[in-house]
């Protein structure tokens, strides 16, 4: 049974930045079929695509996102990353970490989420 | 990218069909067949309960289905339950490995 676990601080200080890891148990992160996404969603309010990477180290950026974020991924751990730099209240929310179809991009499994505060 | 339109809120009673309208562009749902809805109860991950337009993955009732006309997608539920009562997102693929998603609806049964 696949399962995606995302980890960091659930706190965060403006202007800082934002690091997280999603650790993907059950299948391989390098399966050619699936890449792999964050999706964020702030309080009451909807899902937003923040950015997705290939195996390989291909990524795709939200271009509102595209100046402060970095995605890597490690296949030698099954695990991806999201750096998001100088944050601000705006980017308080819920992260998930998620596996999409390489295909036709539907989501089939989601982490639990985690909520991240920007706050002093 | 603006999101998804997606009405705030629809209701229905047990029993009854709800029908979700998502509507985006000639960008996003009018281009491409790469249509999903997930279901989201609160306090918990979304669950994909559409893909492909209209396709329902193992283990979803066969009371939920998609469709699309032109740049407008549909999901619609039959047979109310009780435990329907969710918020519902909509998602286009719109190029370079990106998704879209919808403003979300809130559904009450």
């Amino acid at each position: 049974q696949l399962q995606l676990q995302e980890s960091g601080p659930g706190l965060v200080k403006p202007s800082e930045t934002l690091s997280l890891t999603c650790t993907v148990s059950g299948a391989s992160i390098s399966s050619g079929s699936y890449y792999w996404a964050w999706i964020r969603q702030p309080p009451g309010t909807g899902l937003e695509w923040i950015g997705s990477i290939y195996y390989s180290g291909s990524t795709y950026y939200h271009p509102s996102l595209k100046s402060r974020i970095t995605m890597s991924v490690d296949t030698s751990t099954n695990r991806f990353s999201l750096t998001l730099r100088s944050v601000t209240a705006a980017d308080t929310a819920v992260y998930y970490c998620a596996r999409v179809y390489l295909h036709t991009d539907y989501v089939d499994y989601w982490g639990q989420g985690t909520l991240v505060t920007v706050s002093s | 990218q603006s999101a998804l339109t997606q009405p705030r809120s629809v209701s229905g009673s047990p029993g009854q069909s709800v029908t979700i309208s998502c509507t985006g562009t000639s960008s996003d749902v009018g281009t491409y067949n790469f249509v999903s809805w997930y279901q989201q109860h609160p306090g918990k991950a979304p669950k994909l309960m559409i893909y492909d337009v209209s396709t329902r993955p193992s283990g979803v009732p066969d009371r939920f289905s998609g469709s699309k006309s032109g740049n407008t997608a549909s999901l619609t539920i039959s047979g109310l339950q009780a435990e329907d009562e969710a918020d519902y997102y909509c998602c286009s693929y719109v190029g370079d490995y990106t998704v879209l998603f919808g403003g979300g609806t809130k559904l009450t049964v």
